[in-house]
């Protein structure tokens, strides 16, 4: 079974605050992606990765940054966090194109 | 018109009832098709794939009309542990930012 694991379940973060939600996969799959989802909006791509250091751009990629330095590991970066990043945040990866994605089991962010 | 477009919902169906969800994509060009299950406050977690000649896993069937360009999902015999948001997942091509999410339908089954 495909086991993406991210770091925290639940954060409570301040305004201004540097935040890292961290995402590994551990079947060495080529890509990997993170969503927001909010209430109405739906799954909403911010950014993703096909290889080791390379990233795109999403449909959301405003305020957030991403790594990749290793193909296991993930990072999503908000560099300044604002109260409408509030959102549950998740994770996937998959082997390659057109193939499914596997989502880790979220977090959900709170910034106050 | 949405790239993808899903029953609204919500489904509120006996247990034993037979409940069919519809979606629809507007890139005719798209490769491959999923249909996704998400628990309130979960991740979302693969069904199953879809398949140009259908295909079916137990209770669940998945069909796709390409010429229509819609898929469909149907649960037999629901439970009450059916009960989830299904959501329809679409691949429009090489590229990932073609991954387009239908919004969800949400399905209660019912004692």
């Amino acid at each position: 079974d495909v086991k993406v694991t991210q770091s925290s379940r639940y954060l409570v973060k301040r305004t201004g605050e540097k935040v890292f939600l961290e995402c590994v996969q551990d079947m060495d799959h080529e890509n990997m992606f993170w969503y927001r989802q909010d209430p109405g909006l739906g799954l909403r791509l911010i950014y993703f990765s096909y290889d080791v250091k390379m990233k795109e751009k999403g449909d959301i990629p405003e305020g957030y940054s991403v790594s990749r330095e290793k193909k296991e590991r993930f990072s999503l970066i908000l560099e300044s966090a604002s109260t409408n990043q509030t959102s549950m945040y998740l994770c996937a990866s998959s082997p390659g194109n057109n193939s499914p994605l596997h989502f880790g089991n979220g977090t959900r962010l709170t910034v106050t | 018109r949405k790239e993808v477009e899903q029953d609204p919902g919500p489904f509120n169906v006996p247990e034993g009832a037979t409940v069919a969800f519809n979606c629809t994509y507007s890139n005719s060009a798209s490769q491959s098709f999923f249909w996704y299950r998400q628990d309130c406050r979960k991740e979302p977690k693969l069904l199953m794939s879809v398949y140009s000649s259908g295909n079916e896993d137990g209770r669940f069937t998945a069909q796709l009309n390409r010429a229509s360009q819609y898929i469909s999902l149907l649960i037999r015999d629901s439970k009450l542990s059916d009960s989830a948001t299904y959501l329809c997942v679409v691949n429009g091509g090489a590229s990932y930012d073609k991954v387009i999410f239908g919004p969800g339908t949400s399905l209660s089954v019912i004692p």
